[in-house]
């Protein structure tokens, strides 16, 4: 059974980097073809797909954010990442780690909230 | 971007009542329909895929239906553990977009 856990930060500075960690356990995160993705809920809004990395090394994301979000692969450490820059307070939100198959999301991590605050 | 509207935002329903939730697409999404289920500090859950396939796991009371543009999640027999939020999600094109949600409140 694939389970996803988030990890990192829970408060960042306005204009910082907010990184986010996915650990993959119960399966390699390189096996078969996968895609990863995160994604978000400000509290009170609706959920947000930010992007995904597969494993082929494709990396996508909402056109939204594009130019700030970074996803990438660790297949040594089993995880996956998320870098958004220059962040403001529209940034905080409980982040989620997701993997399919395609976009039908089966598993899910538990969530970080990470506020944006000075 | 694939707009995504659910209806409604919210409603109180007794144990035991059959519910229907309904989303509605900007445009067609064919059977790109996931619906998932969320409750206080947990992950959301996958339901139904594919507007109407019910995903290993989820008891039968859950079902799914439609194309299109419209699709619906109906429960036939509200059960104490359904009180959560609902959400549909469109895997149509990216970015995939999900509705504002549904919150199934006890009445």
């Amino acid at each position: 059974q694939v389970q996803l856990q988030e990890s990192g930060p829970g408060l960042v500075k306005p204009s910082q980097t907010l990184s986010l960690t996915c650990t993959v356990s119960g399966g390699s995160i390189s096996s078969g073809f996968n895609c990863w993705s995160w994604i978000r809920q400000p509290a009170g809004k609706g959920l947000e797909w930010i992007g995904r990395v597969c494993t082929s090394g494709n990396m996508n994301s909402n056109p939204s954010l594009k130019s700030r979000v970074t996803i990438s692969v660790d297949t040594s450490k089993n995880h996956f990442s998320l870098n958004l820059t220059s962040v403001t307070a529209a940034d905080t939100a409980v982040y989620y780690c997701a993997r399919g198959p395609g976009f039908d999301f089966v598993y899910w991590g538990q969530g970080i909230l990470v506020t944006v605050s000075s | 971007d694939i707009q995504m509207s659910q209806s409604p935002s919210s409603l109180s329903a007794s144990v035991g009542d059959r519910i229907t939730i309904t989303c509605r697409a900007s445009q067609s999404i064919t059977t790109y329909l996931n619906w998932y289920q969320r409750k206080p500090g947990k992950a959301p859950k996958l339901l139904i895929w594919g507007a109407s396939n019910l995903q290993s796991g989820v008891p039968s009371r859950f079902s799914g239906s439609g194309s299109g543009t419209d699709s619906t999640l109906t429960i036939s027999s509200l059960q104490p553990e359904d009180f959560a939020t609902y959400y549909c999600q469109q895997s149509y094109s990216t970015p995939v977009t999900f509705g504002g949600g549904t919150k199934v409140e006890i009445k």
